[in-house]
């Protein structure tokens, strides 16, 4: 059974601060993704990465991918308030059908 | 732009009632898929379809059916609501060819704007 973590699962921060968010799953696989959800809305694709050490920048965002450690991050740099949203990674199986979702980390930007 | 939509934001039903959640997409896709989302439990899979009138479960498909009779419409159905089936519910949808990136096919998906059923 695929198991995707995340860490944190809940993150404060200042703005003007960086920080990263980790995303570990447990089987092979080359395929991840994140998402964004503001409170009340649906998800949002923000990065697709489709093989070992792909990095991928949008905005204050960067996300990278390392397939033989199982491991993504999700880099903020300078984070702003507009930035406070859930995040979350799924990882594609090579089914090409279902993703796995990690629990999501909720961000809350402050002044 | 990809745009799937969901037949209502908010539902509120009563336990054993027969509820039916629709999702209609615009794209053109093959997969359709129904998540459940509720706190600390992330997203979990339902059921998902591949192709009209196919449909695979997910992970938690006890107590739900699906029903695909064209190719943009996936259906979602509670024969029996429980008040344990209150969630918000997203449909989202991709296509067997999203892409290929040095020879790796990928299978990004993209959410409607969630149902949030309540069963009293």
């Amino acid at each position: 059974e695929l198991k995707v973590e995340q860490n944190p699962l809940f993150l404060s921060m200042q703005e003007g601060k960086n920080y990263t968010i980790y995303c570990n799953y447990s089987t092979t696989s080359d395929r991840l993704y994140w998402y964004r959800q503001d409170p009340g809305k649906s998800l949002e694709s923000l990065f697709v990465l489709l093989s070992n050490g792909a990095v991928k920048q949008e905005g204050r965002l960067m996300a990278s991918l390392d397939t033989k450690a199982r491991l993504s991050t999700l880099h903020i740099t300078a984070a702003v308030h507009d930035l406070s949203a859930t995040y979350f990674c799924a990882v594609d199986l090579n089914s090409g059908y279902a993703l796995n979702f990690g629990k999501g980390t909720s961000l809350l930007v402050t002044p | 732009d990809v745009k799937v939509t969901q037949s209502s934001r908010y539902l509120v039903k009563r336990t054993g009632e027969k509820v039916f959640l629709e999702c209609v997409q615009d794209m053109d896709h093959e997969n359709m898929f129904w998540y459940r989302q509720d706190p600390g439990l992330g997203l979990r899979l339902i059921y998902f379809s591949y192709d009209v009138k196919m449909k695979e479960k997910g992970d938690i498909p006890e107590g739900y059916s699906v029903s695909r009779e064209k190719k943009e419409r996936f259906s979602l159905i509670l024969e029996s609501a429980s008040t344990n089936q209150t969630s918000m519910y997203l449909c989202a949808s991709s296509s067997r060819y999203s892409g290929t990136s040095g020879g790796t096919n990928y299978n990004e998906q993209f959410f409607g704007p969630g149902t949030r059923l309540t069963v009293l």
